[in-house]
């Protein structure tokens, strides 16, 4: 969804359900990929990255998936645990390992116990 | 050090008075950035340094800002002259050049201009 003013989308799961965050990016000439989790208080943390030559990749119980055609990006998140409650982030960036990225305005994950 | 440490974390300052913001990077990383992040607002780029390089300062509002880096380290951000609009957490990050992974950031500096 789209933020309207200071209210960010917010996204509430069930502790131990799947999470799916979606993210449109602007650019379709951008080739690099990254999702930043932002817990109150604190800095956006790096989470995981997509290459643009790539549709899909796993870390550790999350899952990036890239639709250049659609220019959309989400983050599955499995089992989802209370710590996982945080901002979440997505960035692009034009050239891969530029220095400057574009972030969107984020999405509220709670997780409801 | 560890992390990349921002000092104050909360700055609390009258409209028209000036500002610093501090930022101690991770040891070795060569590249600094500052973003700021207004309230539910994504990230916005504010400036670059990389090295000894000219840094790219394409993302300052105004030119009541700036923003030096000494010695390739330590990097201040200062306004000058405060707005009501300039109240924001100011996020800096460090990364190694090339390393293409993202940043590492710090916590962050809470500014409110009242």
């Amino acid at each position: 969804g789209e933020s309207v003013g200071l209210h960010l989308p917010t996204l509430s799961v069930q502790e131990g359900d799947n999470s799916i965050i979606n993210c449109a990016y602007s650019n379709s000439a951008s080739d690099y990929f990254i999702w930043y989790k932002q817990e109150s208080g604190k800095g956006p943390q790096f989470i995981i990255d997509i290459r643009s030559n790539m549709d899909k990749r796993q870390g550790q119980r999350v899952t990036v998936l890239l639709n250049k055609t659609v220019k959309h990006l989400s983050l599955q998140i499995a089992a989802t645990q209370p710590g996982d409650s945080a901002v979440y982030f997505c960035a692009e960036s034009f050239t891969s390992g530029t220095y400057k990225y574009i972030f969107g305005t984020g999405t509220r994950l709670k997780v409801l116990a | 050090g560890a992390g990349v440490s921002q000092s104050p974390s909360n700055k609390v300052t009258e409209k028209g008075k000036d500002v610093e913001l501090r930022c101690d990077p991770i040891s070795g990383h060569t590249a600094l950035y500052w973003y700021r992040q207004s309230l539910g607002q994504g990230l916005e780029f504010l400036i670059y340094f990389q090295g000894n390089s000219a840094p790219d300062k394409s993302g300052l509002p105004s030119d009541r800002f700036s923003a030096e880096r000494t010695g390739g380290s330590v990097s201040t951000l200062t306004i000058q002259r405060t707005q009501q609009e300039d109240s924001a957490v100011y996020l800096c990050a460090s990364s190694l050049a090339g390393q293409g992974r993202g940043y590492t950031f710090g916590s962050g500096t809470r500014l409110t201009v009242v």
